[in-house]
């Protein structure tokens, strides 16, 4: 299956301040998602990365707040803009692979202070 | 849209036992169901799925089984090994966006 990179791995940062995280898949890839887990919680969908075009967020997130880049197929990024601690969670992207199945990136996990 | 209920939220076992963790689903559209295992700090790792055209599928000690019309579908795993502790999430896929909703996990503990 693919290999899905994410930097950084982790990072600790200050309120107000933002951080943008890449995913990096060493094929070409039709869709891209960008996914939150909260700390000993499920995971929740952020957006689906769109190449060439906006992404589409889901229900709770929003542009301004989590800008997402993907200029093609095989990188995207999500930033996280002025951070206050409730953003400290795990940021992981995820992508449709082989045999049509969902795998994950490393992940990232944002600690903000 | 879809919601995803699991139980339980945790689960110990001895070793050698056998664990079930269920899942339910609201979305009768819904026709992809992952299950997910994640290691404390890992990032979660796909180990079986099966689609809404199949009732079972099983992969060494590892079957999941689903039932459409209840709306429900279980992962089980025989022989458990302490390697198995770990939190498992199940999810699910409605349509052809990829979109996955997910359960809010259970922890499974194998004792040794």
């Amino acid at each position: 299956s693919a290999v899905i990179s994410q930097k950084p791995s982790r990072d600790i940062c200050q309120r107000g301040t933002s951080l943008t995280i890449q995913c990096q898949v060493d094929s070409q890839v039709t869709m891209m998602f960008w996914y939150r887990q909260q700390p000993g919680q499920s995971l929740t969908l952020i957006a689906t990365a769109n190449q060439g075009s906006e992404a589409t967020y889901e229900s709770g997130f929003v542009i301004d707040k989590f800008p997402i880049s993907r200029p093609n197929l095989t990188f995207s990024t999500l930033t996280v803009s002025n951070m206050s601690p409730e953003d400290s969670s795990i940021y992981l992207c995820s992508v449709l692979g082989e045999g049509e199945k969902l795998f994950f990136g490393s992940g990232t996990q944002l600690s903000v202070l | 849209g879809e919601n995803v209920e699991q139980h339980p939220s945790t689960l110990s076992v001895q070793e050698g036992d056998s664990a079930v963790i269920k899942c339910t689903y609201s979305d009768s559209a819904s026709n992809y169901f992952p299950w997910y295992k994640q290691e404390l700090g890992k990032r979660p790792q796909l180990i079986i799925d099966i689609r809404s055209n199949v009732g079972e599928k099983k992969d060494q000690r590892i079957a999941v089984t689903l039932n459409k019309t209840a709306k429900h579908f279980s992962l089980h795993i025989t022989e458990t090994q302490p390697e198995d502790s770990a939190v498992y999430f199940c999810a699910a896929i409605s349509g052809s966006n990829y979109k996955l909703t997910f359960g809010k996990g259970t922890l499974l503990t194998v004792n040794p």
